[in-house]
């Protein structure tokens, strides 16, 4: 059975520094890698989307690696801004299923 | 930018009442799904719904859920009879297709007393 495990549970760090957040999962047999943003009683924002085949995907100050073999993946976020404060949650999505298998998120607090 | 939007924002019911929530998926997207989110834990899979009928199905979701594409744009969730743990965020996403990337609605806040 997969499961799909985030850490830090919780990151404080001051405005403008460079962040890592980490998924790892026990299956390797994924068929993609979904990270999304959750702010507080909303929904969720996808923000990247990793192919099985893919090492990395990158959007404007986010960069997103997927290591299958491993098990891993991580997100990047360059110069953090308040704004980016926010629960981040990783996905996975199995071969020959349409379902996603969430982490429990890495919650961020960017202090101005 | 096209959204995925939820109605209603909260509902309230009592034990053993049948609640609809209701979804509006993207417009040309043809994959629709539900998860939920109990306070404090994981988002988990209910279901995914493609070419008018179920693709996949949790565990959780028995013969107490229901789905339905009543027309060309809304995707509704029916739960017949509610329990207390079934309290939860609801939340209804979308994908153009089964592998792109998933779009959620801000959710129905389901409260069971």
């Amino acid at each position: 059975k997969q499961e799909v495990t985030q850490i830090p549970a919780a990151l404080s760090v001051p405005e403008g520094e460079n962040l890592v957040l980490n998924c790892s999962f026990t299956d390797s047999a994924i068929y993609n890698l979904q990270w999304f943003r959750q702010d507080p009683g909303k929904g969720l924002t996808s923000l990247l989307l990793i192919q099985s085949s893919q090492r990395e995907q990158t959007s404007g100050r986010l960069n997103a690696s997927l290591d299958k073999s491993s098990g891993r993946s991580t997100l990047y976020i360059a110069a953090s801004q308040p704004g980016d404060s926010a629960t981040y949650l990783c996905a996975v999505r199995m071969d020959s299923s349409y379902k996603l298998i969430f982490g429990s998120g890495t919650r961020l607090l960017v202090r101005p | 930018e096209p959204e995925v939007t939820q109605t209603p924002s909260h509902q309230v019911t009592q034990m053993g009442q049948e609640v609809i929530l209701r979804c509006v998926p993207i417009s040309n997207h043809l994959y629709f799904y539900w998860y939920r989110q109990i306070l404090g834990q994981k988002v988990e899979f209910l279901v995914s719904f493609y070419n008018n009928e179920i693709s996949e199905k949790s565990e959780i979701f028995d013969d107490q859920f229901s789905v339905e594409r009543p027309d060309g744009s809304n995707f509704t969730l029916k739960i017949r009879s509610t329990k207390l743990e079934d309290s939860a965020m609801y939340f209804c996403a979308s994908s153009e297709e089964g592998t792109a990337p998933l779009h959620f609605g801000n959710g129905t806040r389901l409260t069971v007393t």
